[in-house]
């Protein structure tokens, strides 16, 4: 089984429209992260948790919202999701500072 | 937000090539370097992690250097084949626990 597993993998959604992306991990990490990717940009980070109740927003946050339920779980929400929000959604996971981080599958986001 | 650029953005080599591509970072605060290896179709997976300066990992025809001094990595590909086509990423981590990365290098390797 994956060590980091994202939900849905992919989803197909109409502007206005409220999404989630779940991320859960059995690798036993206090350390979370959601990044976006798009063509050019490479990965750009979207929020970060140190552990259950530490949240911070990374460079693009604008739009976006997140929930560290458990350590095991940290999830993504697009309140009223738009078309420029379509992109590949990494999850990660790291055990502590500048350690190497370990990547979910992606989620495939469109947004019509 | 803090520049990490690669460079080539991409570039194309014939099997059997040696090849290098540049990871230029901030100076100051610096913790980490990391190298990603990212095919398509799949998510980036760890290379090297490097944390001192003057630092050299390898890992089978592919190694890395590190010089925080003047905020440079460089990682190099020693007989290029077909399966090394990917993108490679670095990503800085520094003193403010999060980590940047690069935008890639993408490398293509014609048989």
């Amino acid at each position: 089984d994956a060590d980091v597993t994202q939900t849905p993998r992919n989803r197909i959604t109409k502007t206005g429209k409220r999404i989630m992306l779940e991320c859960s991990q059995t690798k036993g990490h206090d350390r979370m992260y959601w990044y976006r990717q798009d063509p050019g940009l490479g990965l750009r980070l979207i929020y970060y948790s140190f552990d259950v109740k530490d949240i911070n927003k990374g460079e693009i946050s604008d739009g976006y919202s997140v929930s560290r339920q458990a350590q095991a779980k940290f999830s993504l929400s697009l309140e009223s999701a738009i078309p420029n929000q379509t992109a590949l959604y990494f999850c990660a996971t790291s055990d502590s500072q500048g350690d190497e981080q370990f990547f979910g599958p992606g989620t495939r986001l469109t947004v019509l | 937000i803090l520049n990490v650029e690669q460079s080539p953005q991409s570039l194309h080599v014939q099997e059997g090539d040696s090849t290098n591509f540049t990871c230029s970072f901030p100076s100051s605060n610096f913790y980490a370097l990391h190298w990603y290896r990212w095919e398509t179709a799949k998510s980036p997976e760890a290379l090297f992690v490097m944390t001192l300066n003057g630092d050299e990992k390898k890992k089978g025809r592919i190694s890395a250097t590190l010089n925080t001094k003047e905020g440079y990595s460089y990682l190099y590909i020693k007989g290029s084949q077909p399966e090394d086509s990917a993108t490679y990423l670095c990503a800085f981590s520094g003193g403010y626990q999060k980590v940047t990365f690069g935008t890639g290098t993408k490398l293509q390797v014609i048989p």
